[in-house]
């Protein structure tokens, strides 16, 4: 069975611009979380979706956002990039949120 | 959310050596997680832990449930170089989200 998929793996912005994260969850898992792994913070929780509703957001502002598909797969955006936002976002499913969650390689974001 | 505090931060220990790290909170969880997680990579899940007092081994790993629900450890017997990275536990709250410890990070040396 594949495991979570992520991509861009890596991926380079400027200041002000916003991007866009893809990840694909293992087949048959629901849920899909997000989250954002810095040295500094470690890693923190941005949010969860399950069944194309999100459930659950960490303490991260608006310009984070994210959206699940029909088909589980899901996506997530940041506006108005800031020097900050520069971190490993990992993408994890799971069956319905609330078993063993998987994780993804990863998309390096750095913010110039 | 509930703090896991992982200890120790990091270790350097020689090929053959045993290493044991654990995890606390101030908080009673149902669940406890054992992820790896290597340069350039996600985090890996080593060892899933759901009942108090669990033992629970993955080759030359073995985690413990503690009966407190408050604290969970892991061991690794007879490391090898290939075992560094850094470890991670991780404990989800009502929410189905995960809290992370900091991470132990673990280098050996041949």
């Amino acid at each position: 069975k594949a495991g979570v998929t992520q991509t861009p793996r890596y991926l380079i912005k400027t200041r002000g611009q916003q991007v866009t994260l893809s990840c694909s969850p293992i087949s048959g898992h629901r849920s899909v979380s997000w989250y954002q792994q810095t040295p500094g913070q470690g890693l923190q929780f941005l949010f969860e979706y399950f069944s194309e509703t999100q459930r659950n957001k960490g303490n991260f502002p608006g310009r984070f956002s994210g959206r699940q598909f029909s088909n589980s797969r899901s996506e997530m955006n940041v506006s108005t990039l800031e020097l900050g936002d520069s971190a490993l976002y990992l993408c994890a499913s799971s069956l319905d949120g609330l078993e063993t969650q998987y994780f993804g390689p990863g998309t390096r974001l750095l913010v110039l | 959310g509930q703090q896991l505090n992982q200890s120790p931060q990091s270790m350097f220990i020689q090929e053959g050596e045993d290493v044991s790290m654990n995890c606390t909170s101030s908080s009673i969880f149902n669940t406890w997680l054992w992820y790896k997680q290597e340069p350039g990579e996600g985090p890996v899940l080593l060892i899933a832990l759901y009942k108090a007092g669990e033992l629970t081994s993955n080759g030359r790993l073995t985690a413990q449930f503690g009966i407190t629900r408050k604290d969970s450890f892991l061991n690794i017997s007879a490391s090898i170089p290939s075992d560094v990275g850094i470890y991670f536990c991780a404990g989800p709250n009502s929410g189905y989200a995960l809290n992370f410890g900091k991470g132990t990070s673990l280098l050996v040396t041949p």
